[in-house]
């Protein structure tokens, strides 16, 4: 089944304790991408990949750190993790579409981790 | 810069009603518009898109038209139902970096028997 994998699901941690939230995707996708979801806001973008070794930021980077070693795994680290960054994550990979003049994204999501920081 | 605008919620209606949920952006050129919709407990699903203007993206019976004059990509369906209850989100990714995706902040339908 192609998806978008995500552990952990749910995660309780301190202030300053160091964590990786880790997405796999079995679709062979080149890009990937993180999100944060806060009430009122939507979603918002952290950082994303265009492939292997190749990572660029969104609108919110601050605080997270990222790395693409494999095509197939894009883990999301939190080295000194604040309560601020209390939220909803989501990872979502994607090929690229060709729309004639461009391209396009079209993502496939997972299913979350909900990460409390006290 | 980019950016999304949607339609504050939550919207209740009631089943077989029609459906309106207003999306306007703020973009450079002209973007690739989506509609994501998320089910309780889940990730985004894609519901549909529209990559140029006039384009119209449909899927289980929504629709939206990109419609550059107005700036908007408004989600419709002619007759809701119970398992539509959802958030719905409108997003676009620019043109000139279609990496990079903007969300609007959600609107929340909720569908009466």
């Amino acid at each position: 089944e192609a998806q978008v994998t995500q552990n952990p699901r749910y995660l309780i941690t301190v202030t300053g304790k160091k964590l990786t939230v880790t997405c796999s995707q079995n679709m062979n996708h080149e890009y990937m991408s993180w999100y944060r979801q806060d009430p009122g806001l939507g979603l918002r973008q952290i950082y994303y990949s265009m492939n292997v070794e190749v990572t660029d930021k969104g609108d919110v980077p601050e605080g997270y750190k990222v790395s693409r070693k494999e095509k197939r795994n894009f883990p999301l680290i939190l080295e000194s993790p604040s309560p601020n960054q209390t939220s909803l994550y989501f990872c979502a990979s994607s090929l690229s579409k060709s729309k004639g003049q461009g391209f396009y994204n079209e993502q496939f999501f997972g299913p979350g981790t909900r990460l409390t920081v006290l | 810069g980019n950016s999304v605008t949607q339609m504050e919620g939550p919207v209740t209606l009631s089943e077989e009603a029609f459906l309106t949920i207003n999306c306007t952006y703020t973009a450079t050129g002209y973007p690739s518009l989506f509609w994501y919709v998320q089910y309780p407990g889940e990730g985004l699903q894609l519901l549909l898109k529209a990559t140029k203007a006039d384009d119209k993206g449909s899927n289980k019976g929504f629709e939206a038209t990109y419609r550059k004059e107005t700036t908007s990509f408004h989600l419709e369906k002619g007759s809701v139902q119970v398992s539509d209850s959802a958030v719905y989100f409108c997003a676009l990714s620019s043109l000139y970096n279609f990496n990079k995706f903007y969300f609007g902040s959600g609107t929340k339908l909720n569908v009466k028997p």
